[in-house]
């Protein structure tokens, strides 16, 4: 089973709509968890970590299953902003983040 | 903004040939990293650094050395390049942010290496 597994897409989406991405991880020893996001030929940007409480910011809401080591972004009222691959990111027992390949998203008009 | 730049930001070499990747920090910070993203892989390390003259491998270590001799500098060498290593490289620093203390990293715009 891969460290960190994402659902690679596209999703295709309208503007305004919700959408969801999901992410397991394998070592139910993580600590940390964080969404990325990466714009296309751009580097890795945080979007927000994750928090065992679920957090939320703006129309980003997180959410983080321990039991079944599951990790989940909502986005609401999708922007063409919004577009680019989303990182879902572990925390290693080194210290490195350890990256799922990346759910592609794709808001058109 | 990190304050985190990385040089060259392209550069195409040729099989055997030694290169050198330069990632500069501004803000001090103890722990720099160096990952290199290819389709169907994402992003996966090769080396970190823990201070100056400390470094340790990571996932992907073959082919590569690294050196901290200052705290804003950390380089990345292919001693003799191969095709393999065609990838976007990009340095990442660590922090501290948020409640509980949690470590996140920021990156480096990266820098795109071909080999041929």
């Amino acid at each position: 089973r891969k460290e960190v597994e994402q659902d690679p897409g596209p999703f295709n989406v309208p503007e305004g709509a919700t959408v969801a991405f999901n992410c397991t991880y394998s070592n139910s020893a993580s600590q940390s968890f964080f969404w990325y996001r990466q714009d296309c030929r751009k580097e890795p940007k945080l979007l927000m970590s994750v928090y065992s409480s679920g957090n939320e910011d703006g129309r980003f809401t997180a959410q983080l299953n321990r039991a079944s080591q599951y990790i989940s972004l909502l986005i609401r009222d999708s922007k063409l902003s919004d577009s680019a691959t989303y990182l879902c990111v572990v925390k290693g027992s080194q210290g490195n983040l350890i990256f799922g390949k990346g759910t592609k998203l794709s808001v058109k008009p | 903004d990190a304050g985190i730049t990385q040089s060259p930001r392209h550069k195409v070499t040729e099989t055997g040939t030694p290169v050198t990747l330069r990632c500069h920090q501004t803000e001090n910070h103890r722990y720099m990293y160096w990952y290199r993203q290819d389709p169907g892989h994402g992003l996966r390390l090769i080396h970190y650094s823990y201070g100056v003259k400390d470094t340790d491998k990571g996932e992907v270590s073959d082919g590569y050395s690294v050196s901290r001799s200052k705290t804003e500098d950390f380089l990345l060498t292919l001693e003799s390049a191969t095709s393999s290593q065609t990838s976007v490289y990009f340095c990442a620093i660590s922090e501290e942010v948020g409640r509980g203390r949690r470590e996140t990293q920021y990156f480096g715009p990266g820098t795109r290496l071909l080999v041929l």
